[in-house]
């Protein structure tokens, strides 16, 4: 079965503007979750929708945001891009909650984002 | 606060062993995961432990000791194609999955 898609797989920003990224989970999977990906700091974890609720979000400002859809496709929004904001944005879903099953997440190959 | 902690790089030869540890500190605990991420990949899960003891997946293990707050991924008869950044992930709490800052493996001929 396909995998988890993220698209745009690349894109370039400048200062100020806003970009919305989109994920689409691996079919029957409810969980959605996101992460920032640097090379300084690792995987950090964003935020976490199931059945179209935010169930857990990481320590982001409030610029980074995003929601879930009736067909479980999530879509995080970052507005007033900094440059600090580059990064490699991962989605990852599961079939429930990663606490109930084995931990496992099925990522995508994310979307690099570069502000300039 | 809650942080893992990795070695930033390892180095080993084609048909070595490798181990790659793992200290955590976090409020609560459910279970240790290990992922697997190629240079401009994706991250793939290689194996989980939610009780202490040793997972065996073919040539990867992963041992969890909860009282000691550690764990750690084995690869044995490493191949050239194990060349990538390995991270921890610890389940709290507060259901978040929180990531190590990863260990880059390199495999030499």
């Amino acid at each position: 079965k396909a995998g988890v898609t993220q698209t745009p797989r690349y894109l370039i920003k400048t200062r100020g503007q806003q970009v919305t990224l989109s994920c689409s989970p691996i079919s029957g999977h409810r969980s959605v979750s996101w992460y920032q990906q640097t090379p300084g700091q690792g995987l950090q974890f964003l935020f976490e929708y199931f059945s179209e609720t935010q169930r857990n979000k990481g320590n982001f400002p409030g610029r980074f945001s995003g929601r879930q859809f009736s067909n479980s496709r999530s879509e995080m929004n970052v507005s007033t891009l900094e440059l600090g904001d580059s990064a490699l944005y991962l989605c990852a879903s599961s079939s429930t909650g990663f606490w109930e099953n084995t931990g496992e997440l099925f990522f995508g190959e994310g979307s690099r984002l570069t502000v300039l | 606060g809650q942080s893992l902690e990795q070695p930033s790089e390892v180095t080993a030869v084609e048909g070595a062993i490798v181990q790659i540890n793992c200290t955590y500190q976090t409020s609560g605990f459910y279970g240790l995961s290990w992922y697997q991420q190629h240079d401009g990949g994706a991250p793939t899960f290689l194996s989980y432990n939610g009780l202490d003891g040793l997972e065996e997946t073919g040539r990867f293990s992963s041992f969890l000791s909860r009282s000691d707050s550690y764990g750690y991924l084995l690869l044995q008869e490493l191949q050239m194609k194990d060349s990538a950044s390995y991270f921890c992930a610890v389940k709290g709490e507060t259901d978040k999955l929180i990531f190590g800052t990863g260990t880059r493996l390199q495999v030499f001929p």
